[in-house]
């Protein structure tokens, strides 16, 4: 089945550690994107890439970084210089669309807890 | 800078109909969305609009777009238990978020 698989779903760490979280998937999407959720604030973008080796900051990327490797992958690095970073976090992928809707494919979110 | 806002309660009974609303402020706004999220889980997609059309109806769900005032609505018909879930409204080409409204549906 194609899907995008994010992971852990769960992860703890301590303050002042990097930790990264993983993106993975097999839809052939070009374009991937990594949200922040926080409650009544909704999603929030921190980073999206279109194409390999090539990637945007959102409105909210300090303290984040990303990589485009490949395809396939799109992990995010949450820095000890994020200075509130428990949050629930989804990654999701798009076909970039030539043109029509740009309908999003969301992976189950990794919760990050910093302690 | 742009932004899409919705209300973040509504609260319903099982059998009647579900309102709830969005505004954005991005007048190059192309698509509107409409998401669903699960306790604990990612968004999946309901139902989307172009910004040209002023309705679209999928079975229980009816979108309305006032594109002047921009505006957009999603109806539920015999909103269900099952419906309890948070919803959020969207555009693209950006693909800025609402902060989701949670409904609630009681027996």
């Amino acid at each position: 089945d194609g899907g995008i698989t994010q992971s852990p779903k769960y992860l703890f760490r301590k303050e002042g550690q990097n930790v990264t979280l993983s993106c993975e998937q097999n839809l052939n999407h070009d374009a991937m994107y990594w949200y922040r959720q926080d409650p009544g604030q909704g999603l929030r973008l921190i980073y999206y890439s279109q194409i390999v080796n090539d990637f945007q900051k959102g409105d909210i990327a300090e303290g984040y970084s990303v990589s485009r490797e490949k395809k396939e992958s799109f992990p995010l690095t949450v820095t000890s210089a994020q200075k509130n970073p428990t949050a629930f976090y989804l990654c999701a992928s798009a076909a970039i669309p030539i043109s029509g809707a740009n309908v999003l494919t969301f992976g189950a979110g990794s919760r990050l807890t910093v302690l | 800078g742009e932004d899409v806002e919705q209300s973040l309660f509504l609260s319903v009974r099982e059998g009647d109909s579900s309102v709830i609303n969005c505004t954005y402020t991005d007048s190059s706004s192309t698509y509107l969305y409409w998401y669903k999220q699960e306790p604990g889980a990612g968004l999946q997609l309901l139902t989307y609009i172009f910004s040209n059309m002023d309705m679209k109806q999928d079975q229980r769900l009816t979108v309305l777009l006032n594109k002047k005032d921009k505006h957009l609505s999603l109806r539920i018909a015999d909103t269900q238990t099952g419906d309890s879930a948070i919803y959020f409204c969207a555009e693209s080409p950006d693909m800025r978020f609402g902060a989701g409204t949670r409904l609630t549906v009681k027996p």
